[in-house]
């Protein structure tokens, strides 16, 4: 167990609707990660958020949108979902103390499917 | 921009040999070098990491991986393969200023009895 709490784990919808993805990060953990993990892609940074400020931005899409709250919980939003936004959506932590990349603790993963 | 390149996108090996899993980066700083691994549905768990100290990285599990800057490499390797090594193994690379990491393609390792 990471300590990373995602949820839900799965998730079924259709073309054109809006999700919400919810991560709970590891006690003292104030840096969210979330990435996106699909066969055709690999694993693809999305965004982090360190102690509620946006601190960087990858191959996310104007469509998907998050943000870190006071008690470092951070959904992830993904609105007029396409058939290709179908994967498995990762969140991950780290205390990031200034030292340098450490190790990032994942979730399990939401399993997002649109149909 | 930064990239790890995996050599290989299956692996199968006996149980009880030599387990070689292949990255190599781009970089032109000394990168942090990571390797991380993912059992069936579950998260990605960090096997090692580099960060300058050693070239060679002793990570949990009796993995290890050396880091050459000449062949800008950080292959993993294990010496002895268990059942429970079946998982698909990323090598993931940052920049020392950057927190975020850039994953290879993974490697999917199965073990043969």
């Amino acid at each position: 167990d990471s300590g990373v709490t995602q949820t839900p784990k799965h998730l079924i919808t259709a073309t054109g609707q809006r999700v919400t993805l919810r991560c709970s990060p590891r006690s003292g953990d104030l840096s969210v990660y979330w990435y996106q993990q699909s066969l055709d892609q690999g694993l693809q940074f999305l965004i982090q958020y360190y102690n509620g400020e946006e601190r960087a931005k990858g191959n996310i899409l104007e469509r998907f949108s998050a943000q870190q709250f006071p008690d470092l919980h951070s959904e992830l939003n993904l609105s007029s979902l396409e058939l290709g936004d179908s994967a498995l959506y990762f969140c991950a932590s780290s205390v990031d103390l200034g030292a340098g990349p450490g190790e990032l603790f994942f979730g399990e993963g939401s399993r997002l499917t649109v149909l | 921009a930064q990239s790890v390149t995996q050599l290989g996108s299956h692996v199968s090996v006996s149980e009880g040999a030599l387990v070689l899993l292949r990255c190599n980066y781009s970089s032109s700083v000394p990168p942090y070098l990571f390797w991380y691994v993912q059992y069936p549905n579950q998260g990605l768990q960090l096997l090692l990491k580099y960060t300058s100290a050693a070239t060679l990285v002793k990570g949990i599990n009796g993995f290890e991986a050396e880091f050459k800057k000449s062949e800008t490499s950080f292959h993993l390797t294990k010496p002895s393969a268990h059942m429970s090594d079946a998982a698909e193994y990323f090598c993931a690379v940052s920049k020392s200023n950057d927190y975020k990491l850039s994953f290879g393609a993974g490697t999917t390792v199965t073990v043969r009895a």
